[in-house]
C-alpha cells in the first residue's frame, strides 16, 4: 500500500469553477500535510500546509484535513488558467521523518 | 516562504564527466536536505536524504558511489553525479527541511536539468 495516493487525473474544470483535489494517506501517525504545485518543467512550489483537522484557507485555496478518514483535499476557487499544473500531496510523520509524496494530480483549467 | 537556491539550473556534459549540483538554504539552517530525481511526466523519486555532518541515507536502488552527497554545513548540500552517462540525464531537484517553530516544511530548489551527451 502506498503511503500517499492521489488520482492522477487529468482533471479539467472551466475557468471560474471550483477545482477539488483529493489525497489519502495510509499511516495514522502522520502529522503534517502539504500541497505543492508543480508547473511543467519546474520544481514543486508549496501552496498550503495543514496540521490539524478542519479547513485552512489562503486566498483562493482551501486545504481540508480529516484525520479520522485519513484524507486531505485542496479546493481552488475561481479557477484560473494559470492554475493549470500538477498538484502534489505530501505527508510527513514528524520532524526527522521522511516526506511522502503522491504521484500528483494534473489539473487543466479551460478558458 | 523560505528560499532554497539550486545551481546550476542546466548542465550539458559529455559522457564520463562528473557534475556537481549545489543546494543552498538561503534564509534558514537545514540539518536535513533531500535529493530527488524526476523523469518527464513522472512523479518525484527520492534519491537520498542528506544530513548535516553525517553520511547521506540513500534509497534502495540508488548507487551511493554514483551519486555522491556532501552536507558539510547547515546551509549547503551538494550532489555529484560521477562519470555521468546518458541514462543519468534527468531533472534533479533538491529540497531543504525547515523545522519547528517554523513548521515542518520542505522547500524546493528550482531544479537542475542534466543532459549527458
Amino acid at each position: 500500500q502506498k503511503e500517499v495516493e492521489q488520482n492522477s487525473g487529468p482533471l479539467s474544470v472551466p475557468e471560474g469553477a471550483i477545482a477539488s483535489l483529493n489525497c489519502t494517506y495510509s499511516d495514522r501517525v502522520s502529522q503534517s500535510f502539504f500541497w505543492y504545485r508543480q508547473y511543467s518543467g519546474k520544481s514543486p512550489e508549496l501552496i498550503m500546509s495543514i496540521y490539524s483537522n478542519g479547513d485552512k484557507e489562503d486566498g483562493r485555496f482551501t486545504a481540508q484535513l480529516n484525520k479520522a478518514s485519513q484524507y486531505v483535499s485542496l479546493l481552488i476557487r475561481d479557477s484560473q488558467p494559470s492554475d493549470s499544473a500538477t498538484y502534489l500531496c505530501a505527508v510527513n510523520k514528524g520532524p526527522g521523518n521522511q516526506f511522502y509524496f503522491g504521484t500528483g494530480t494534473s489539473l487543466t483549467v479551460i478558458p | 516562504g523560505a528560499v532554497v537556491s539550486q545551481h546550476p539550473s542546466r548542465v550539458i556534459c559529455k559522457s564520463g564527466t562528473s557534475v556537481k549540483i549545489e543546494c543552498r538554504s538561503l534564509d534558514f539552517q537545514a540539518t536535513t536536505m533531500f535529493w530527488y530525481r524526476q523523469f518527464p511526466k513522472k512523479s518525484l523519486m527520492l534519491m537520498a536524504t542528506s544530513n548535516e555532518g553525517s553520511k547521506a541515507t540513500y534509497e534502495q536502488g540508488v548507487e551511493k558511489d554514483k551519486f555522491l552527497i556532501n552536507h558539510a554545513s547547515l546551509t549547503l548540500s551538494t550532489l555529484t553525479v560521477t562519470s555521468a552517462h546518458p541514462e543519468d540525464s534527468s531533472f534533479y531537484i533538491c529540497s531543504a527541511r525547515r523545522t519547528p517553530p517554523f513548521g515542518n516544511i520542505q522547500y524546493f530548489g528550482a531544479g537542475t536539468r542534466l543532459s549527458v551527451l
